[in-house]
C-alpha cells in the first residue's frame, strides 16, 4: 500500500498570506508511460463533503480559484494557497490514485 | 446535474449488519467504476472499496475484506455496500464517490463527484 503523509497537521496563517501544505508518498506516484503524477488534492470544509481542488498534481479543477496551486513530482508534493481567504478555512487532503486510492491524514488550515 | 445520494446508515450493534445504498443520476452509471470512502468522526478519509462497471472486479481495503461486500445494479443506477460483522471502528460517515475516467490514460483516477454521506454508528 502507498502511504501518504502530510505536513504539517495544522497551520494558522494570516489573511492574505501564503499557506503551504506538503504531501509525501511512500513510493513514487509518477506513471512513467505518460509522465503524469497520480496525485490529487481535496478541500473539506466543516460539515461538508470533500471537494476536488487539484488533480494530476498541478491541474486545477474547473471553478477552483487560481490562488490554489499544486506542484511536485514523484514522491513529494505541495499545495499552495497564495493569499489565504476566510473561506479557505478547511482540512486539506492529498490522495494518490496510482495504486488503488489512499489519502493523507489531512492538514487543518486556520486563520491566525 | 450529477447526483449521488446515499442511504441506509444508522445505529447498529457490534456484530450486526447494515446495507448502504447509493442512488446515482446525471451520468451513465454503467460506464463508471464506483467507490465507497469513509470518514470516522473527527478523522481523515479512508478509501473502502471499489467496483468495476460490470461488477466483475472488486477491491477492498484490508480492514473490511471478508466482512463488506460491494455490489451494483446498473439497471437501477444504484451502488450497494453490504456490511457484516460490524465493529466499533467501522463507525463513520460513508460516502459514495465516482472515480473520473481519464480518456487519455485509460485509467480511473481521482474522485470528481461525491455524495453527501450516510452515518453508520456501531455501538451497544
Amino acid at each position: 500500500d502507498i502511504v501518504m503523509t502530510q505536513s504539517p497537521d495544522s497551520l494558522a496563517v494570516s489573511l492574505g498570506e501564503r499557506a503551504t501544505i506538503n504531501c509525501k508518498s511512500s513510493q513514487s506516484v509518477l506513471y512513467s508511460s505518460n509522465n503524469k503524477n497520480y496525485l490529487a488534492w481535496y478541500q473539506q470544509k466543516p460539515g461538508q463533503t470533500p471537494k476536488l481542488l487539484i488533480y494530476w498534481a498541478s491541474t486545477r479543477e474547473s471553478g477552483v480559484p487560481d490562488r490554489f496551486s499544486g506542484s511536485g513530482s514523484g514522491t513529494d508534493f505541495t499545495l499552495t494557497i497564495s493569499s489565504l481567504q476566510a473561506e479557505d478555512v478547511a482540512i486539506y487532503y492529498c490522495q494518490q490514485y496510482y495504486n488503488d486510492w489512499t489519502f493523507g491524514q489531512g492538514t487543518k488550515v486556520e486563520i491566525k | 446535474e450529477v447526483q449521488l445520494v446515499e442511504s441506509g446508515g444508522g445505529l447498529v450493534q457490534p456484530g450486526g449488519s447494515l446495507r448502504l445504498s447509493c442512488a446515482v443520476s446525471g451520468f451513465t452509471f454503467s460506464s463508471y467504476w464506483m467507490t465507497w470512502v469513509r470518514q470516522a468522526p473527527g478523522k481523515g478519509l479512508e478509501w473502502v472499496a471499489t467496483i468495476k462497471q460490470d461488477g466483475s472486479e472488486k477491491y477492498y481495503v484490508d480492514s473490511v475484506k471478508g466482512r463488506f461486500t460491494l455490489s451494483r445494479d446498473n439497471a437501477k443506477n444504484s451502488l450497494y455496500l453490504q456490511m457484516n460483522s460490524l465493529r466499533a471502528d467501522d463507525t463513520a460517515v460513508y460516502y459514495c464517490a465516482r472515480p473520473y475516467y481519464d480518456i487519455l490514460t485509460g485509467h480511473f483516477t481521482y474522485f470528481d463527484y461525491w455524495g453527501q454521506g450516510t452515518l453508520v454508528t456501531v455501538s451497544s
